[in-house]
């Protein structure tokens, strides 16, 4: 079955700097991968996605790149600030119609002021 | 307001007594899900729905039990919890053709 890996584990910056979280799976029939943002006390809530036939995706400060042939994909938040400290979840799906959703293992991100 | 609502936010209980976590969305989403988080392991899904009467298991299904009688409704039930099933749990929905999730805020359980 599918696995999801997630590095780095922790993660601080300095506000105004970049933040870069990275995730491997292992099943090549994967074609959806999400991100989560979870705050303290909430929810995961999904900040982002891209779909296995676009490389790269953008919404405002937030990017995600998708490498099919090395079975990778990554979070990349510019410009960070102290409300984007949180715990960042990748995750990985064979397919939209399923329901098989594998998670990693999470990244504490801390923005410094 | 559009949400996954779930209940009780909090719960101690005692080894072997039967409990249910209830779970409703209103968003008519045909699938739902029940992920338990713990430190270190990240999300893990113990049962899915893809519709009404339609459930399955997901990676760590052993000891819950679940029902989907209403579109709406995907209640959790632990029918004799062990302390190893202290947790925090989440409820999730989403459309078939969407993928994206909307989680609840989570229950916390300890068993004692």
């Amino acid at each position: 079955g599918e696995n999801v890996e997630q590095h780095p584990s922790t993660l601080s910056v300095q506000e105004g700097d970049s933040a870069v979280i990275k995730c491997t799976y292992s099943d090549s029939a994967s074609n959806y991968f999400p991100w989560y943002k979870q705050e303290l006390g909430k929810g995961p809530q999904l900040i982002i996605d891209i779909r296995s036939n676009v490389g790269e995706k953008k919404d405002q400060r937030i990017a995600v790149t998708l490498n099919k042939t090395a079975k990778h994909f990554s979070l990349h938040i510019t410009e960070t600030q102290p409300e984007d400290s949180a715990v960042y979840f990748c995750a990985a799906s064979p397919s939209i119609g399923t329901d098989k959703l594998i998670f990693g293992t999470g990244t504490r991100l801390q923005v410094f002021p | 307001e559009a949400q996954v609502t779930q209940n009780p936010r909090y719960l101690i209980t005692v080894t072997g007594k039967k409990l249910t976590v209830t779970c409703s969305q209103n968003m008519n989403h045909e699938y739902m899900s029940w992920y338990r988080q713990d430190p270190g392991l990240g999300l893990r899904q113990i049962y899915y729905s893809m519709n009404v009467e339609v459930t399955d298991k997901g990676d760590v299904p052993e000891g819950y039990k679940v029902s989907r009688k209403e579109k709406r409704n995907f209640p959790l039930i632990l029918e004799s919890p062990s302390p190893n099933q202290t947790s925090l749990y989440f409820c999730a929905s989403s459309y078939r053709e969407d993928g994206g999730y909307t989680f609840g805020s989570g229950t916390r359980l300890t068993v004692v």
